[in-house]
């Protein structure tokens, strides 16, 4: 089956910081690569990163690179996203997703609002 | 702009047949898997199609996939109301080594 779960959402003023957790659980998280996807009000799904199941190879889009990092630490079974230089655009549901081929587990999201 | 091009809107009656079509290219679904998602906003979202045309356990057979060249379809028939939600496409760009999602359609059961 599996789970996942993510926390840290909240309210940020423009350019500061924030850190997204996704906590895995029922499956062996050290196997799959993790990804980050989110959904801003009114639109649609958009990929954020990907990184692999070692961490060792990672990838973002282009609206978030330079600012956003990626990590997991295999040993907690934890998914993370710092967030710098927040902007108004990034406001949005936070997903994080297991891919094995699709994705194919999903958490319920983590809304985080970037507003002064 | 998405990558991958849907359309924003479908719908059709109950019981019915509906296909939602989905546009790429040669470097994402021209050699690439196509999945589909099902998503009802404020929900996690739900994989009901992966590798172009097979179902995870529990999808009903009312649900189909099929990929031609650079365009995909999802098949939905046997139309219910519970089936009223936020469909994406979504496959792999290997030029720009990203994930790409359709812009997403949404499906109205009248």
């Amino acid at each position: 089956q599996g789970q996942l779960v993510e926390s840290g959402g909240g309210v940020v003023q423009p350019g500061r910081s924030l850190r997204l957790s996704c906590a895995a659980s029922g499956f062996t998280f050290s196997s799959y690569a993790m990804h980050w996807v989110r959904q801003a009000p009114g639109k649609g799904l958009e990929w954020v990163a990907v990184i692999s199941y070692d961490g060792k190879n990672i990838y973002y889009a282009d609206s978030v690179r330079g600012r956003f990092t990626i990590s997991r630490d295999n040993s907690k079974n934890t998914l993370y996203l710092q967030m710098n230089s927040l902007r108004a655009e990034d406001t949005a549901v936070y997903h994080c997703a297991r891919r094995d081929g699709a994705f194919d587990i999903w958490g319920q999201g983590t809304t985080v609002t970037v507003s002064s | 702009q998405s990558v991958l091009t849907q359309p924003p809107s479908v719908s059709a009656a109950p019981g019915q047949r509906v296909t939602i079509s989905c546009s790429g290219s040669g470097s994402n679904i021209g050699s690439n898997f196509v999945s589909w998602y099902q998503h009802l906003p404020g929900t996690a979202p739900k994989l009901l199609i992966h590798d172009n045309n097979r179902r995870p356990s529990g999808i009903p057979d009312r649900f189909s996939g099929s990929k031609s060249a650079t365009s995909a379809t999802l098949g939905i028939t046997g139309l219910q109301t519970g089936d009223e939600a936020d469909y994406y496409c979504e496959t792999w760009d290997s030029s720009l080594s990203a994930v790409v999602f359709g812009g997403g359609t949404k499906l109205t059961v009248l």
